[in-house]
């Protein structure tokens, strides 16, 4: 049982450049999150899904895109990378079977240039 | 979910208790009380939950007041390791669909030989 698993957990991109970062459950949670953390900050949400095939928007979803085809699976992609979406991201899970405590992946420390 | 303040900072000396508060006034009556921390750059952990009653786990207890306006969180013999930025959030539960769940900017524990 690995919980939550986030990769990569380091990238370097360009200016421009997209990328997707994948979060991975296997405890069979419906809910599941995406966060940015900008040093010094808190958690801020980006976007979260209540279960496979649905997305909705959170604080901060401008120029992030999800998608949840698989309910183990959640991805956030970046089509076009700028310097103010260097942050680290983290990806949480939760179920109304544990009381809707979330846990979190280690995280993704992404820097762009 | 209803705003929680916390304080930014706080400091306690390793072996005696901290006492980390929050205030929720305008907790409803369907909204639990949840309490997370990380460290370092972790991924947030979580620590403990309750509604109305007091709750401890191997980990803290938690103190909600008779008119669930604030609760403390207790960490009764607190270590170095337990430096961290501790989080209160209060959500609504089993509601079928996952609130956006944020976090705000939490207290910073630091604990002091």
């Amino acid at each position: 049982n690995a919980g939550v698993t986030q990769t990569p957990k380091f990238r370097v991109l360009k200016t421009g450049q997209s990328m997707t970062l994948l979060c991975a459950q296997d405890m069979n949670h419906e809910y599941m999150y995406w966060y940015r953390q900008d040093p010094g900050m808190g958690l801020r949400l980006i976007h979260y899904s209540v279960g496979e095939g649905t997305t909705a928007k959170g604080e901060v979803p401008d120029g992030y895109n999800v998608s949840r085809l698989k309910k183990q699976n959640f991805l956030l992609g970046l089509e076009s990378a700028a310097p103010s979406q260097t942050s680290v991201y983290f990806c949480a899970s939760t179920s109304t079977v544990v009381g809707e405590k979330l846990f979190f992946g280690s995280g993704t420390q992404l820097s762009v240039l | 979910d209803a705003k929680t303040t916390q304080p930014p900072s706080m400091d306690c000396a390793e072996g005696r208790a901290a006492n980390l508060p929050c205030n929720h006034s305008t907790i409803s009556g369907n909204e639990y009380v949840y309490w997370y921390r990380q460290i370092h750059s972790q991924g947030p952990q979580y620590i403990i939950h309750g509604l109305k009653n007091n709750e401890t786990n191997e980990m803290a207890s938690l103190i909600i007041t008779e008119d669930r306006k604030s609760s403390t969180l207790i960490l009764p013999h607190a270590t170095l390791r337990d430096t961290a930025v501790y989080y209160c959030i209060a959500r609504r539960i089993n509601t079928g669909t996952a609130s956006k769940l944020t976090f705000g900017t939490g207290t910073r524990l630091q604990v002091t030989l």
